[in-house]
């Protein structure tokens, strides 16, 4: 059963700083993760995809790298943003080729100007 | 494209009466996936849909849901006798499965508050 795990719960760091938040999954037979963003009271806009046979993706500011072997992926930001805050959310599938997601509870961001 | 869209946006209920919720996946999409998102909680699946077909019902979706996606195109999911606790956030994402990358896109959400 795919179990997926958010470190830390929130986060509040000034403005300027590069951060790195943390997933982890228990079952490791996934095709890829996606990486999200919630606003508050919105819905998911999708951040990054990390397919299996890749170990990074970039967009922008955004890093994600996936270690399929330890069960685990990171999401580095560069040079945060007031604009940053929200809660970022990681989600796997539940196995190979059974695409319904499993999230964790997320991180929420909190970037002071 | 103009993205998944959901309706309504926002649905306040007594309890006891029946909702119904829309979803408008991504025209080429053929998966479309509901999830309930509650307080300080990530997401966690419903059910999905491959075209008009309903794969899969999670056991979180008592016999009081029901959902539909009629010529695999928009969906439709019904809650009957609403409860306090159906109080959530129901999100509706689709992707397009054959083309190897599965990428889920999330509609807005319709924020259900039962009274």
């Amino acid at each position: 059963k795919q179990e997926v795990t958010q470190i830390p719960a929130a986060l509040s760091v000034p403005e300027g700083e590069n951060l790195v938040l943390n997933c982890s999954f228990t079952d490791s037979a996934i095709y890829n993760l996606q990486w999200f963003r919630q606003d508050p009271g919105k819905g998911l806009t999708s951040l990054l995809l990390i397919q299996s046979s890749q170990r990074e993706q970039t967009s922008g500011r955004l890093n994600a790298s996936l270690d399929k072997s330890s069960g685990r992926s990171t999401l580095y930001i560069a040079a945060s943003q007031p604009g940053d805050s929200a809660t970022y959310l990681c989600a796997a599938p539940r196995g190979v080729w059974n695409t319904p997601l499993v999230f964790g509870k997320g991180t929420r961001l909190s970037v002071i100007a | 494209d103009t993205g998944v869209s959901q309706d309504p946006r926002h649905k306040i209920t007594k309890r006891g009466q029946n909702v119904t919720f829309r979803c408008d996946p991504i025209s080429e999409h053929n998966r479309l996936y509901w999830y309930r998102q509650t307080l300080g909680q990530g997401p966690e699946f419903l059910t999905y849909f491959q075209n008009e077909a309903q794969l899969e019902k999670s056991r979180l979706l008592s016999d009081r849901f029901s959902a539909e996606r009629p010529k695999g195109s928009f969906s439709t999911l019904e809650i009957q006798r609403t409860e306090q606790g159906d109080s959530a956030m129901y999100l509706c994402a689709s992707s397009l499965i054959g083309q190897g990358e599965y990428e889920q896109y999330f509609g807005p959400g319709t924020r259900l508050t039962v009274t």
